[in-house]
């Protein structure tokens, strides 16, 4: 069974600091989206990455894929307040069902001032 | 452009009654999936079509749980009897799936149906 697993669960930083998220998955995978959810809304596509090595950046949120090690990292750079949400990773295995994600646990991102 | 387009946004209803999700998907989009969310299980996949056909319901719950897609443009997710435990946030997403390998887009999800069961 696919497991997707955020590090941390929780964050609290401040405004201006940097930060990184961690997404770890436990099957072969060489695609990885990155959603953000603000409470009691829905998901949005943040960041797809399709190949080891893919690097997407959007505003002060930069995302990465490391096929080799299982890992994908979401940096923050230089946090504002209206970054806090709740980031999920998701995967897609290489073998079963195209385009079945599999979500991991969530990062519930709060910046303060 | 439409996203994709859920009712009822909130649905409270007493245990044993049918629950029915609507879901339009967006215009050109060939896949579509069930999701529920709660705080215990996270965001689970419940069920996936392509071009209206059922691939993987394997995260159906168990049999009071089904699922209809009787066109491109419509979707729905019952539950009968419905239950407590049931309780939870249901998205439906859609995507575009190119190809045989399970393409790149990502799914666009909407606003979701915030179901309680008393």
């Amino acid at each position: 069974e696919l497991k997707v697993e955020q590090n941390p669960l929780f964050l609290s930083m401040q405004e201006g600091k940097n930060y990184t998220i961690y997404c770890n998955y436990s099957t072969t995978s060489d695609r990885l989206y990155w959603y953000r959810q603000d409470p009691g809304k829905s998901l949005e596509s943040l960041f797809v990455l399709l190949s080891n090595g893919a690097v997407k950046q959007e505003g002060r949120l930069m995302a990465s894929l490391d096929t080799k090690a299982r890992l994908s990292t979401l940096h923050i750079t230089a946090a504002v307040h209206d970054l806090s949400a709740t980031y999920f990773c998701a995967v897609v295995p290489n073998t079963g069902t195209a385009s079945k994600l599999t979500f991991g646990t969530g990062t519930r991102l709060q910046v303060t001032l | 452009d439409a996203g994709v387009i859920q009712s009822p946004r909130h649905e409270v209803t007493e245990m044993g009654q049918e629950v029915t999700l609507r879901c339009k998907p967006i215009s050109g989009h060939n896949s579509l999936f069930w999701y529920r969310q709660t705080m215990m299980r996270g965001l689970e996949l419940l069920i996936y079509f392509n071009n209206n056909v059922p691939i993987d319901d394997s995260g159906m719950p168990e049999d009071r749980f089904s699922a209809k897609m009787p066109n491109a443009s419509f979707s729905t997710l019952k539950i009968q009897p419905s239950e407590p435990r049931d309780s939870a946030v249901y998205f439906c997403a859609s995507s575009l799936l190119v190809g045989g390998t399970g393409g790149n887009q990502p799914q666009h999800f909407g606003d979701g149906t915030r179901l309680s069961i008393l």
